[in-house]
């Protein structure tokens, strides 16, 4: 069946480094995909999204990469600071849909090193 | 801010009370939703409101019980829950139409502590 999944369920990163949270996808069919960040306390908020029709989309200090032929989707979030300690989740569905169709991954818990 | 509103942002109740939860967007969407949020599990859709009729209701309990009057607010009635309904719900609104591409805006989320 349909499932968006996370590698890891936790990541530490230090303070200045990059970050990489991975995800997979197991509809092909998909073509719209869309990251979200959840801060302690908050609901998920958008973060950058990507379509099929593209493999890497960057936005300021994130990039999204989208290898259709693995169904992998990665999110890379360059020097990374305190205030990006948060949950990240992957969603996927498709364009034209209800956004009922929308699945979403069970999340990486990001945390940050001083 | 997100635009979308939800109180109370805390809620303790016990399995025999009933109590609401109350969502507003302040974005001119049409389109609103429900979803449960329990710990370690992917976000659970449990209603969508189109135009202010539902179209999706996903085999959620009789116990939790939507409302949508007019396309900027929604509730959900809740009675008689259970322990294992304790979760964060998080309302959400969207405009379906136009790019095709259905980007939901969330609220803060209710936290909800049923004894």
């Amino acid at each position: 069946g349909e499932s968006v999944g996370l590698h890891l369920p936790t990541l530490s990163v230090q303070e200045g480094d990059n970050s990489i949270i991975n995800c997979a996808y197991s509809n092909s069919a998909s073509d719209y995909f869309i990251w979200y960040k959840q801060e302690s306390g908050k609901g998920p908020q958008f973060i950058i999204d990507i379509r099929s029709n593209m493999d890497k989309r960057q936005g300021q200090r994130v990039t999204v990469l989208l290898n259709k032929t693995v169904k992998h989707l990665s999110l890379q979030i360059a020097a990374t600071q305190p205030g990006d300690s948060a949950v990240y989740f992957c969603a996927e569905f498709l364009l034209y849909s209800s956004a009922s169709k929308i699945i979403f991954g069970s999340g990486t818990r990001l945390s940050i090193r001083p | 801010e997100t635009g979308v509103t939800q109180t109370p942002r805390h809620l303790v109740m016990g399995m025999t009370n009933k109590k609401s939860l109350k969502c507003e967007q302040h974005l001119g969407h049409n389109a609103m939703y429900w979803y449960k949020q329990s710990a370690k599990k992917p976000l659970e859709l449990m209603f969508v409101y189109s135009l202010e009729e539902r179209v999706e209701n996903n085999s959620v309990p009789s116990r939790f019980s939507p409302e949508c009057p007019n396309s900027s607010h929604l509730f959900l009635h809740l009675h008689t829950l259970q322990p294992e309904d304790s979760a964060l719900y998080l309302c959400a609104s969207s405009q379906e139409e136009g790019s095709g591409a259905n980007v939901l805006t969330f609220g803060a989320g209710s936290r909800l502590t049923v004894l």
